[in-house]
């Protein structure tokens, strides 16, 4: 079945720093991959939607200069978590559907099995 | 804008014991997905509906997609401890692009 893969799955990080988040497809192509972060026992928040080859979308209240998104090839988005303060402590998670690209609307989503970023 | 509405939040029950999920909305999705999320892992699919009053089972676990496509049930037929996991109900918004409206998710404890 459609796997992806996040990494890392833990970091820890210092305040000020930045950290990247690689999500990859490994066994389909996925023009569009979305970025999600997820609060203690709550559900999933959309923070961006990842466009292979153009710029990302972000949603209502996501700064897109904080949280930069790179998806430079059909099988690899990046999220970099610029300059992390404590407050971005989350749960950082990925998807995509291996039948976007055909348009379908009920696709499934795969999704990577998340980031614990923690900043000091 | 779309909203999902889940309830209830949290769930806590024996082993053995039915239960039911819920995900209402006062808007058509053209499709509804379950999704059950282990901690720290990411949400893995159980299952879609996309006709109205669709029924599907997986084992003890029946989803139901209501007739006007505005709402969902997952109900759990004696629950296991193997069960214990956050639900999620998303729905699809018909944009090909794929993405889903999420609800908040029922936490669900079941206790051996």
């Amino acid at each position: 079945g459609a796997v992806v893969s996040q990494h890392p799955s833990r970091v820890i990080c210092k305040s000020g720093t930045s950290v990247k988040i690689e999500c990859r497809s490994l066994d389909f192509q996925a023009t569009t991959m979305f970025w999600y972060r997820q609060f203690p026992k709550q559900s999933l928040m959309l923070m961006a939607t990842s466009n292979e080859g153009s710029k990302a979308t972000y949603e209502q209240g996501v700064e897109k200069d904080k949280f930069l998104i790179n998806h430079a090839s059909l099988t690899l988005s990046t999220l970099t978590v610029t300059s992390a303060h404590p407050e971005d402590s989350s749960f950082y998670i990925c998807s995509a559907s291996p039948w976007g690209d055909r348009g379908s609307y009920n696709s499934p989503l795969h999704f990577g099995n998340g980031t614990r970023l923690t900043v000091t | 804008t779309q909203l999902l509405e889940q309830s209830p939040q949290f769930l806590s029950i024996q082993e053995g014991e039915n239960l039911t999920v819920y995900c209402n909305s006062s808007s058509v999705f053209s499709s509804l997905q379950w999704y059950r999320q282990e901690p720290g892992e990411g949400p893995v699919l159980l299952v879609t509906v996309v006709t109205g009053g669709e029924v599907k089972k997986l084992k003890r676990l029946t989803f139901q997609f209501g007739d006007a496509r505005k709402d969902s049930s997952l109900h759990i037929t004696a629950a296991q401890p193997g069960d214990t996991g956050l639900y999620l109900c998303a729905g699809g918004s018909g944009g090909s692009q794929g993405n889903l409206i999420f609800g908040k998710g029922t936490k669900l404890s079941v206790k051996p």
